[in-house]
């Protein structure tokens, strides 16, 4: 069974640009949740979706955008990059709602994104 | 606000050795489920093992336990017969059931296991 694919795993862009960052979860889970990882803030949850829903959004700035589309792959977009938003970006897929707590989440290997 | 804290930044230990994380959490609920994840340097968030709240149990799998003290908000966890493969970023995590399942954090805890 193949595991949860982020796309690309390293990526360098400039400030003021934007970044589109994909994620293909696993077969038959329709949940997609992103996370973003720094040293200093540690684990942040910035969105989820679930059928192409936004079921929850985290405490970020609206540059953070995302979508879910109809096979569950969801894109993460972030425009107008600051050097702030160098982090990894993880992406993780569950099956839905009360099955979260049985199995937990299941997450790609991230992108990591470096803004200079 | 709900927050996790693990208050041990790194920790090392030799290989065979019994280690205990410590994480601790701040919470009005009482239904909800905690998580200890693995992230071994290939960056991957690995599920090492979970709890439910009303489970007075602690949960166990294979070398990985936890003691779990609701009254406490504690949520250690222990890994018996240490493994060089056990060396990772480990995190506590928990998760309310009112927000969807969604995840909320500690800092996490280096784990060296030495030769």
């Amino acid at each position: 069974k193949a595991g949860v694919t982020q796309t690309p795993r390293y990526l360098i862009k400039t400030r003021g640009q934007q970044v589109t960052l994909s994620c293909s979860p696993i077969s038959g889970h329709r949940s997609v949740s992103w996370y973003q990882q720094t040293p200093g803030q540690g684990l942040q949850f910035l969105f989820e979706y679930f059928s192409e829903t936004q079921r929850n959004k985290g405490n970020f700035p609206g540059r953070f955008s995302g979508r879910q589309f109809s096979n569950s792959r969801s894109e993460m977009n972030v425009s107008t990059l600051e050097l702030g938003d160098s982090a990894l970006y993880l992406c993780a897929s569950s099956v839905f709602g009360q099955a979260v707590a049985n199995y937990g989440y299941t997450f790609g290997s991230g992108t990591r994104l470096t803004v200079v | 606000a709900q927050t996790v804290t693990q208050s041990q930044p790194e920790m090392s230990v030799q290989e065979a050795e019994t280690v205990t994380l410590s994480c601790t959490y701040d919470t009005s609920e009482s239904n909800y489920y905690l998580f200890w994840y693995k992230q071994p340097p290939s960056r991957q968030m690995i599920l090492v093992i979970r709890q439910e709240a009303y489970k007075q149990q602690n949960a166990t799998e294979n070398r990985f336990s936890v003691n779990f003290q609701k009254a406490a908000k504690s949520f250690s966890l222990k890994i018996s017969d240490s493994q060089l493969g056990d060396t990772a970023m480990y995190f506590c995590a928990f998760s309310p059931m009112d927000s969807n399942y969604q995840l909320i954090w500690g800092a996490g805890t280096k784990l060296i296991i030495k030769p």
